[in-house]
C-alpha cells in the first residue's frame, strides 16, 4: 500500500531534550516536506527536499534539523525543544521536481507536546 | 513572496446547500491551485486543483473557479452533505519554478442537519 509513515504518533517531552520525528514514503517520491499545524494558522512548511542530499528551509525552519540522505526518508530533529515548538507536525511526499504539478501525500501526523 | 488569504474562517450551511469558500492570493506568477480537505483528526486529502491556464474545473458537487486578473479563486460545494464537514484548506505554488505550496489559513466548514 502507497503511504507515508511517521513515527512517533504522539510525543511529550521536556525542554532541551533532542528527539527525531521520523517520517518514510514507499512511493519513490522525489519531493519531501515537513509542515507544522496550529489553531488559525493553517499549514506552515519548515523544511523541504527537492531530492536526496538536497533540503532547503521553508517559512519557519528556525529550531528545525533535516536530512535526506536516502529518498525515501527524511526525519524532523530538534536538537532543543521548547514550549514554541509545541504542535501538530504532518509530513508530505510529491512526485514533484518535474512534469505536471503534484499532489502532496501526507502523513497521519504527530502531535508534539513540549513542557 | 506569495501570502495566500482564505475566508471565511468558519462556516456553516444547512444541510443541502452549498458552500462557497474564497483565496486571494499576491504573486501573479502563481499557476496552480489546490484545495485540500482535513477531516477531524485525520490527515489533509487532495479534493481538487486548477492550473492558471484554466477558469473552471468540476468533479461532481465540488467546482473551483480562477480568476488570474484578480488573483482570487473559490471552491464550490454544492448539495452539501454531513460528510463535507471538515476544515478545507487553499493553496498556491508557481509549481514549474517553485515547488513549495503556500498555504491559506483554513476555513472549518460546518453542514448543520
Amino acid at each position: 500500500e502507497a503511504q507515508v509513515t511517521q513515527n512517533p504518533r504522539y510525543l511529550i517531552t521536556v525542554t532541551g531534550k533532542k528527539l527525531t520525528v521520523t517520517c518514510s514514503q514507499n512511493m519513490n517520491h522525489e519531493y519531501m516536506s515537513w509542515y507544522r499545524q496550529d489553531p488559525g494558522l493553517g499549514l506552515r512548511q519548515i523544511y523541504y527536499s527537492m531530492n536526496v542530499e538536497v533540503t532547503d528551509k521553508g517559512d519557519v525552519p528556525e529550531g528545525y534539523k533535516v536530512s535526506r540522505k536516502e529518498k525515501r526518508n527524511f526525519p524532523l530533529i530538534l536538537e532543543s525543544p521548547s514550549p514554541n515548538q509545541t504542535s501538530l507536525y504532518f509530513c508530505a511526499s510529491s512526485t514533484g521536481t518535474s512534469g505536471e504539478p503534484y499532489e502532496q501525500y501526507f502523513g497521519p501526523g504527530t502531535r508534539l507536546t513540549v513542557t | 513572496g506569495e501570502n495566500v488569504e482564505q475566508h471565511p474562517s468558519t462556516l456553516s450551511v444547512q444541510e443541502g446547500d452549498s458552500a462557497v469558500i474564497k483565496c486571494t492570493y499576491s504573486d501573479s506568477a502563481s499557476n496552480y491551485f489546490p484545495w485540500y480537505k482535513q477531516e477531524l483528526g485525520k490527515r489533509p486529502q487532495l479534493i481538487i486543483d486548477i492550473r492558471s491556464n484554466v477558469g473552471e474545473k468540476k468533479d461532481q458537487r465540488i467546482a473551483v473557479t480562477l480568476n488570474k486578473t484578480a488573483k482570487h479563486f473559490s471552491l464550490h460545494i454544492t448539495e452539501t452533505q454531513p460528510e463535507d464537514s471538515a476544515v478545507y484548506f487553499c493553496a498556491a505554488s508557481r509549481w514549474d519554478s517553485n515547488y513549495q505550496l503556500i498555504w491559506g489559513a483554513g476555513t472549518k466548514l460546518i453542514i448543520k442537519p
